[in-house]
């Protein structure tokens, strides 16, 4: 049962535009998402993150979306840079202070930034 | 850089042997948690450990064991192996207070032949 889904396994994009990555979830008790990149051979790295009480979080050219009601949020990377090329995984957590760090992870996308 | 170490990075163990995996966390973390990461899947949450006791489990059968130290490093140890076992560890440190501070290590890739 795959709680959090990454439905697009790769996304090309030219330097400079937008870079939009999607994540649905299905588990109603998900109430703190977070955004990952990944390189090959490396961990992941934590890119930001939103709590389900805002609808909105932004840092920098990194801006997520969460919409609740449809279990749904969204990366936005502007302008999207070569260096953003790797692997985006999409994560969930639900509430309790015993829980709050453990993750549920989509499959990842894989983003190509093109010069 | 995340301050949170793991070794060693690549091993590899042949079917029925055990393995032990280690963690360094970033100063200050009372959290660990292990993952693991099949080729072409997200990472799954194996289990954490909050104050040297396990404190969630994932779906992993119980030859997936772990430990923390009071200097808050951990060990992830797997008995039995199998080859479905071949994946990327991965080990994530965090305050159980704030939400947005897990910070992985690098993983340790097993394969199992």
């Amino acid at each position: 049962d795959q709680q959090v889904k990454q439905n697009s396994p790769s996304l090309s994009v030219q330097e400079g535009r937008i870079s939009i990555l999607n994540c649905d979830y299905t588990n109603s008790m998900f109430d703190y998402f977070l955004w990952y990149k990944k390189y090959p051979a490396e961990g992941p790295t934590f890119l930001i993150s939103i709590s389900s009480i805002k609808d909105k979080n932004e840092d920098g050219r990194f801006t997520v979306f969460l919409n609740k009601s449809a279990k749904h949020l969204s990366l936005h990377i502007v302008p999207s840079q070569p260096g953003d090329s790797a692997v985006y995984f999409c994560a969930a957590s639900a509430g309790s202070a015993g829980t709050a760090s453990k993750l549920t992870f989509g499959t990842g996308t894989r983003l190509q930034v093109t010069l | 850089e995340t301050g949170v170490t793991q070794s060693p990075t690549h091993l590899i163990k042949t079917r029925g042997q055990q393995v032990t995996l280690r963690c360094s966390s970033q100063s200050g973390h009372n959290t660990v948690s292990w993952y693991q990461q099949a080729l072409g899947q997200g990472p799954q949450f194996i289990f954490q450990y909050y104050r040297e006791e396990e404190n969630g489990r994932g779906n992993f059968p119980p030859r997936f064991s772990g430990l923390q130290f009071p200097n808050y490093s951990s060990e992830l140890n797997v008995n039995a192996l199998e080859l479905d076992d071949s994946a990327l560890y991965l080990c994530a440190s965090s305050l159980q207070s704030r939400r947005n501070t897990i910070y992985f290590g690098e993983g340790s890739w097993l394969t199992v032949v």
